[in-house]
């Protein structure tokens, strides 16, 4: 079955650039879904960080998307995130995940999700 | 922006009873509304969809309802494995963005 796996740097300094990828396994990331980054800093919520489409198309939070950019390597079927400029406030484990429309011309629902990275952001 | 308010922020109940947990959306998100459910050191899994639809594996004592701006996630019985924070999610088309809601735990009594 289809299976996501984060990777990438625990540790970035302060404003250094966060970057992780998301491989995607059993499955073609060409598949008609949105893959997602979503965060959650230690003991709070879940944060939608953005989407990308296999086509390249990207929505991205309003909150951080000045300094968010997802990108997809359609050959190596994953896609990555950047977080620029970061601080202890994006101290957070980091998921991936799969937003697919369960069903037809249904609305789009995470039902897949990777298991999470911690990234902390200190000197 | 829609934002989702969830409450009540904790829920205290025994095994066995039956729980309760409200969504409300600040503008109507139709019947476009989703629930997870995310236990420690896990990543979250999808409970129900489309308000009132369980996932493939979700127990039948997970039902979900409402429409418009107010949902529940009502849980019949609760098992032991069921004590874990619960969120709720929306998609809007425009602007194209996600949002959850902060979350309710609920908690052994």
């Amino acid at each position: 079955q289809v299976q996501l796996q984060e990777s990438g740097p625990g540790l970035v300094k302060p404003s250094g650039t966060l970057s992780l990828t998301c491989a995607v396994s059993g499955g073609s990331i060409s598949s008609s879904n949105w893959w997602s980054w979503v965060r959650q800093p230690p003991g709070k919520g879940l944060e939608w960080i953005g989407e990308i489409y296999h086509s390249g198309s990207t929505n991205y939070n309003p909150s951080l998307k000045s300094r968010v950019t997802i990108s997809v390597d359609k050959s190596k079927n994953q896609f990555s995130l950047k977080l620029s400029s970061v601080t202890a406030a994006d101290t957070a484990v980091y998921y991936c995940a799969r937003a697919a429309p369960i069903t037809m011309g249904g609305d789009w629902y995470f039902d897949l999700w990777g298991r999470g990275t911690l990234v902390t952001v200190s000197s | 922006e829609i934002v989702l308010t969830q409450s009540p922020a904790t829920l205290s109940l025994s095994p066995g009873e039956r729980a309760t947990l409200s969504c409300r959306a600040s503008q109507s998100v139709s019947s476009y509304l989703a629930w997870y459910q995310q236990k420690p050191g896990q990543a979250p899994r999808l409970l129900i969809y489309d308000a009132s639809n369980r996932a493939t594996g979700i127990p039948a004592r997970f039902s979900g309802s409402g429409s418009g701006t107010d949902f529940t996630l009502t849980i019949s019985s609760l098992e032991p494995e069921d004590f874990a924070v619960y969120y709720c999610q929306q998609r809007s088309n425009w602007p194209p963005r996600t949002t959850f809601g902060q979350g309710t735990k609920l908690e052994i009594k």
